[in-house]
């Protein structure tokens, strides 16, 4: 199973709500990623976990907090977004990290619209 | 901090035709990566590539890694319409774990 899962498909929330982002793998790759891309730009690097620790925080404002409850999960927790925060958010897991750099294999996403 | 910038940002190829993106970074990199995103999709891996001159071959695309490590390059011969979609480079800096992209070429094809 060479599958990353992400729920839900499609989020519109307001600018007061909480939501989460859920993200799986089943693959045993201790490294997972979450990334926000933007139409027509690159994905771009939020947080990266490995063997459940946060390792790399790109400086995300506080108001995106990650969750990594076991080697196959990976949550977003969203709270008091803003309109700019509107993206496609994408999970991504390797088998590990390290400058050998094995490949991601990307969720397909969660495309959230903040109102 | 570490640019990967590719070019053209843009191509719009003829089905048929062959056509090449360039990916250059501002540092050495350790490796270089390449995926794909289709419209609506999301990024599918493509390859990787790790040593000096390193070239690979997928079908109808050609993988390079320049020299010094700092560059790289795609090329596809015989475009098809399956060939749509957004390239992006990808590479790890040396001693670094994360992963920066280029900002793609959007490619369009021409039936």
């Amino acid at each position: 199973d060479t599958e990353v899962t992400q729920t839900p498909k499609h989020l519109v929330m307001g600018m007061t709500n909480k939501k989460s982002l859920k993200c799986e793998q089943h693959m045993g790759h201790r490294a997972m990623y979450w990334y926000k891309q933007k139409a027509k730009k690159p994905p771009e690097l939020m947080f990266v976990y490995s063997y459940e620790k946060l390792s790399i925080n790109e400086s995300v404002p506080s108001r995106f907090s990650p969750e990594c409850p076991n080697s196959s999960l990976l949550n977003l927790h969203l709270h008091a977004l803003q309109p700019e925060d509107s993206a496609l958010y994408l999970c991504a897991s390797s088998r590990s990290l390290g400058t050998s750099g094995y490949e991601q294999y990307f969720g397909p996403g969660t495309r959230l619209t903040v109102t | 901090g570490q640019q990967v910038m590719q070019i053209p940002q843009y191509q719009h190829v003829q089905e048929g035709e062959d056509f090449t993106t360039y990916c250059n970074s501002s540092t050495t990199l350790s490796n270089i990566q390449w995926y794909k995103q289709r419209p609506g999709g999301h990024p599918v891996f493509l390859i990787q590539l790790v040593k000096s001159g390193e070239v690979k071959k997928q079908k109808r695309l050609t993988f390079q890694f320049g020299e010094a490590k700092k560059n790289s390059s795609l090329h596809i011969t015989a475009t098809q319409t399956t060939d749509v979609g957004t390239y992006f480079c990808a590479g790890h800096k040396a001693a670094g774990n994360k992963l920066t992209f280029g900002g793609g070429t959007r490619v369009l094809v021409k039936p």
